[in-house]
């Protein structure tokens, strides 16, 4: 069974600070990708990441996959209070269907 | 808006009840899926379809849980007789190879 561990659980910061989320797996999967999810709402896509050692930026956010595409970071600088959600990391597995985190709730307090 | 719709967004029912929901996928994407979110752990797979076909079903979803797809198009989830246990946020998502998009779910409460 494919699991993904997620760290930490739960985050609180202040506006302005940088943080870093971890995504791991004893599995290897083919591509991994990261979702921001609000209260009551599903899970946005944020990025893909296909290539062991792949970086991705968007904008403060920078994606990195494992070189043996087992584990990924999402890595958050100067964050801001519409940063404040659930982030969720999922495996692509077989039949693209996706192996999911349990999240990290992060907070970032004005 | 040509996003993934879910309808309805919230629903209360008895025990007892059967409730059934529905989704619109965008209309390019070929692929369905199904999965239930309680809160504060990540989504739980339940079912796949691709096109009018339902390719997997997860051991999780009992056989109280239904899903159909019937012309490749919008799909419905039903569950008959509703336990306390189903109350969840029923996620679903299409997608085209990578691309996946979610709707905004349909918060169910069991009472």
């Amino acid at each position: 069974t494919q699991l993904l561990e997620q760290s930490p659980q739960f985050l609180s910061i202040q506006e302005g600070e940088n943080l870093t989320v971890y995504c791991n797996s004893s599995s290897v999967f083919s591509s991994l990708q990261w979702y921001r999810q609000e209260p009551g709402e599903g899970p946005v896509l944020l990025v893909t990441v296909v290539t062991g050692g792949e970086v991705k930026k968007l904008k403060r956010l920078t994606f990195q996959f494992g070189d043996a595409r087992k584990d990924s970071s999402l890595h958050i600088t100067a964050a801001q209070p519409g940063d404040t959600g659930l982030y969720l990391c999922a495996g692509v597995g077989s039949n693209y269907q996706l192996i999911w985190g349990a999240g990290t709730k992060l907070i970032i307090k004005p | 808006d040509t996003g993934v719709s879910q309808d309805p967004r919230h629903k209360i029912t008895k025990r007892g009840q059967n409730v059934t929901f529905r989704c619109d996928p965008i209309s390019e994407h070929n692929r369905l899926y199904w999965y239930r979110q309680t809160l504060g752990q990540g989504p739980e797979f339940l079912t796949y379809f691709q096109n009018e076909a339902q390719l997997e079903k997860s051991r999780l979803l009992s056989d109280r849980f239904s899903a159909e797809r019937p012309k490749g198009s919008f799909s419905t989830l039903e569950i008959q007789r509703t336990e306390q246990g189903d109350s969840a946020m029923y996620l679903c998502a299409s997608s085209y190879n990578y691309g996946y998009t979610f709707g905004s779910g349909t918060r169910l409460t069991v009472v």
